[in-house]
């Protein structure tokens, strides 16, 4: 099936850093996403991508769709601690959406 | 509120035990699944459902049942459970068509099985 390599595995980072993060695949997906998870919780939408090159922004954290539909990224500006949690990416293509393993993110005060 | 309300929260099960996971939504969604998530591994799609009456496998359906009788519910039974099964459940939920894809996700069931 579609594989999604999510880098990095973890970070840690000091409150007002700047993070990237990456997920590729070997296959094309029609619409990439990017979710937040807090312990305890199931995962909650950040950004949602829909076509290649799109660059997407909310509020601090930017996305964007890679040309080739086999790649995002998503960058978070001036983190807070209140980023930490697990960040995955979401590929999908028609009613198969896959999920990247995770960035774990720790925010240091 | 609305939602994807998943029940129970926590579960412990002996081996060769059966079991329901409920998840509903009130947002009426045509399109529901179930995934599971394991340390390391992200979370891996069992059973998808695109509307009532209809169902289909994703990526880890063994060892798995789902049925869909109406929008609102959709149950993932566990015919006999083993120690593999141990892992968090997610329920997600979204519209078809339009521009949105976003799922919206319960809060998980954590199940052991020993």
């Amino acid at each position: 099936g579609q594989q999604l390599n999510q880098s990095p595995q973890s970070m840690f980072i000091q409150e007002g850093e700047d993070v990237s993060m990456n997920c590729t695949s070997s296959s094309i997906f029609n619409t990439w996403l990017w979710y937040k998870q807090e312990p305890g919780e199931g995962p909650v939408l950040l950004i949602a991508l829909y076509k290649a090159g799109e660059l997407t922004s909310n509020g601090r954290l930017t996305a964007q769709f890679g040309i080739t539909r086999k790649d995002s990224f998503l960058n978070i500006s001036a983190s807070i601690p209140s980023d930490v949690g697990i960040y995955f990416c979401a590929g999908q293509f028609s009613n198969d959406m896959r999920f990247g393993a995770g960035t774990r993110l720790t925010v240091k005060p | 509120n609305a939602g994807v309300t998943q029940t129970p929260k926590f579960q412990v099960l002996k081996t060769g035990q059966s079991m329901t996971l409920q998840c509903a939504q009130d947002m009426n969604h045509e399109y529901m699944s179930w995934y599971r998530q394991d340390p390391g591994m992200g979370l891996r799609l069992i059973h998808y459902s695109v509307g009532a009456g209809i169902t289909d496998q994703g990526e880890v359906p063994n060892g798995y049942n789902v049925s869909r009788s109406t929008t609102e519910d959709f149950p993932l039974r566990l015919l006999s459970a083993a120690p593999s099964q141990t892992s968090v459940y997610f329920c997600a939920s979204k519209r078809t068509g339009g521009t949105y894809y976003g799922y919206t996700f319960g809060s998980g069931t954590r199940l052991t099985v020993v």
